[in-house]
């Protein structure tokens, strides 16, 4: 069973720009977990929030919760062109379909 | 250096013909699992280990089989590979229970396999 979802599934944007993806979730969860997968790589851990957590900051990462609409954002600030990669929620052991970024030149 | 092995890394074969995908980590992490990552389908597992001797299904444990006798290893076989199963597939390791504490799991590069 699929717990997170992203959104939107794929997303260009400038270099230089913020990139927003969403994840939602269904059941009540621990902590919340992002990841990123470079074209047909292994998925990389890019930060965790606990579900008492509103907000959290690594890098030109920034990571929201909202459990009450059992939502998550990620956000990366100044974006480049090594980020362009898929981006996965993760709940428990579970994982979104992903969002696909990719930074134009 | 900590990481998260698979043999092979890619893999064509024929259907029927028994096969196994070894997993290793050298991190003693006590959780291991197994992922295959399909194209609109993102990631689903198949099998995951809490610790030696202990395995439970995922989400697709169909046609798959596991073991854990060893804390490293992790080795995924498929006994009667189908078509179906052509995939990309991923081992993971993590701490404790990964996600339910809070634990990061550590990905391997990934099994590319075709069965024809």
């Amino acid at each position: 069973s699929q717990q997170g979802e992203e959104d939107p599934q794929a997303l260009s944007i400038q270099e230089g720009e913020n990139a927003t993806m969403n994840c939602s979730y269904k059941t009540s969860i621990n902590n919340l977990q992002w990841y990123r997968q470079n074209s047909g790589r292994g998925l990389v851990h890019l930060i965790l929030i606990r579900s008492n957590e509103r907000e959290k900051h690594s890098g030109r990462l920034r990571v929201t919760l909202d459990t009450s609409k059992k939502s998550s954002s990620l956000l990366i600030t100044a974006s480049r062109a090594a980020d362009t990669a898929s981006y996965f929620c993760a709940t428990d052991a579970t994982f979104g379909k992903g969002t696909r970024l990719h930074i134009l030149p | 250096e900590a990481q998260v092995t698979q043999n092979p890394r890619y893999l064509i074969t024929v259907t029927g013909k028994k096969l196994t995908v070894t997993c290793s980590q050298n991190m003693n992490h006590e959780y291991m699992s197994w992922y295959r990552q399909d194209p609109g389908l993102g990631l689903r597992q198949i099998y995951y280990s809490m610790n030696v001797e202990v395995t439970d299904k995922g989400d697709v444990p169909e046609g798959y089989k596991v073991s854990r006798k060893e804390k490293r290893n992790f080795p995924l076989i498929l006994e009667s590979p189908s078509p179906n199963q052509t995939s990309l597939y991923f081992c993971a390791s993590s701490l404790l229970s990964s996600g339910r504490y809070g634990d990061t799991q550590y990905f391997g590069p990934g099994t590319r396999l075709t069965v024809l």
